[in-house]
């Protein structure tokens, strides 16, 4: 229990629905974060928000939108998305997102099938 | 921008001690994190280095040498419960120490 929950932990979807994933953490962190991890790649940053306030969009597609309601939940929709989008996606939590030796917390992750 | 390299797979035996390597890039360094992840579950936090030298936390240990752009982490009495992947983090150079991560050594303990 890393005191960050991610919901669903598994979802399928065709490619003309919406669906959102949801993250809360319980750690009472200022800086929340949406990572994707593909197989054989690496961890890859979407999206950061830092006291709700998104400080950090990676050249994430469009189809990819997230939400920051307040410090303790993050969510991110999903629309139209395409088989490629297939992955694991890791919400995480940090105390300050700019503070040297700043650790991440991750969630168990949200498995994401585009069929 | 940042690089980093590891192995992708190792095998080790059980009760035995493996180092897993961890080479890295970047335009400035502050510090480097060592996270595992069990199959299926999320990473955790394992280690932090921002000084050179050997940092021991009971089986498993953490080295760091700046000079070099060098780490490893060696894992001792190895269990079949280490089997998982070990992943190399630097904080990327945006001012905002996002972390960037490697592709992850896949380590199987065998018995």
């Amino acid at each position: 229990e890393t005191g960050v929950t991610q919901t669903p932990r598994h979802l399928v979807m065709g490619m003309t629905n919406k669906k959102s994933l949801k993250c809360e953490q319980h750690l009472g962190h200022n800086a929340m974060y949406w990572y994707k991890q593909s197989a054989k790649k690496p961890l890859e940053l979407m999206f950061v928000y830092s006291l709700e306030e998104r400080v950090e969009n990676n050249s994430v597609p469009s189809r990819f939108s997230p939400e920051c309601p307040n410090s303790s939940h993050l969510f991110l929709h999903l629309h139209t998305l395409q088989p490629e989008d297939s992955a694991l996606y890791l919400c995480a939590s940090s105390q300050d997102q700019t503070a040297s030796g700043n650790t991440i917390y991750f969630g168990e992750g949200s498995w994401l099938t585009v069929v | 921008g940042q690089n980093i390299d590891q192995p992708t797979e190792m095998t080790a035996t059980e009760g035995a001690i493996v180092q897993i390597n961890c080479t890295y890039q970047t335009s400035g360094f502050n510090g480097l994190f060592w996270y595992q992840q069990h199959a299926g579950e999320a990473p955790t936090f394992l280690s932090y280095n921002v000084l050179d030298g050997l940092e021991e936390k009971g089986r498993f240990s953490s080295f760091l040498s700046r000079s070099k752009g060098y780490s490893y982490l060696l894992l001792k009495e190895l269990q079949m419960k280490d089997s998982a992947s070990y992943l190399c983090a630097v904080p990327d150079q945006t001012g905002a120490n996002n972390l960037f991560f490697g592709t992850g050594t896949r380590l199987t303990v065998i018995p």
